[in-house]
């Protein structure tokens, strides 16, 4: 069955550091990628889509890159701050653009 | 942009009862889906509308059914409640063209007792 995988332990760093954060993919081909961030009892709010055909994707201080060999993406938040703490999710969009499916997501935590 | 909104914020039924959700979504978004999203889970897919039509669902039974309406405001009806069906439930959009991520709304937290 499609399954996607993220880091289940929560990453903790400090900041100004670089955060990265995975997501494996297996039994799917996605046409697109995406990345979200939710914050506690809030709807998810999206960051950044990456196409199958793209290998890297950059928006201000995120970076995201997408590899369909290995079935994984990488999400990178350069200079890290207190206020990106949060819960950070990967979804895939199917071919059919009819389907959308999301991790469980890593939680993230700067400290000051 | 006024986003996506959803009523009621919190909500509590018995099981066996049915319940009914509202999404309004952002204007100009004509694609609609609905999600299920546990404590400690991520969103789980329950079904997308484009244009009126249920165009895609997940693994969820039949006595979850939604409906869009013209206006692409949507609704997420859910019969014979269970106590697993306790959860937050959004709802998400976006405009024509898959190159857009979604908008999601706060959602609905639905607790069956």
């Amino acid at each position: 069955s499609q399954k996607i995988e993220q880091n289940s332990e929560a990453l903790n760093i400090q900041e100004g550091k670089t955060a990265t954060l995975t997501c494996n993919y297996t039994n799917y081909s996605p046409a697109y990628l995406q990345w979200y961030r939710q914050d506690p009892g809030r709807g998810p709010v999206f960051l950044l889509l990456i196409r199958e055909n793209e290998k890297e994707k950059r928006k201000e201080r995120l970076k995201v890159t997408f590899d369909t060999t290995l079935k994984q993406s990488l999400f990178h938040i350069t200079a890290s701050q207190p206020a990106d703490s949060a819960t950070y999710l990967c979804a895939l969009e199917n071919t059919g653009g009819f389907k959308t499916i999301f991790g469980a997501g890593t939680r993230l935590f700067v400290k000051a | 942009e006024t986003g996506v909104t959803q009523s009621p914020t919190h909500l509590i039924k018995t099981r066996g009862q049915q319940v009914t959700l509202r999404c309004s979504s952002q204007s100009g978004h004509n694609t609609v889906s609905w999600y299920q999203q546990a404590l400690g889970q991520g969103p789980q897919f329950i079904f997308q509308y484009y244009r009126e039509e249920e165009n895609g669902r997940g693994n969820f039974p039949p006595r979850f059914s939604g409906l869009q309406f013209p206006n692409y405001s949507s609704e997420l009806n859910v019969n014979a409640l269970e106590l697993d069906d306790s959860a937050l439930y959004l709802c998400a959009s976006r405009p024509q063209g898959r190159e857009h991520g979604y908008t999601f709304g706060s959602g609905t937290r639905l607790t069956v007792v």
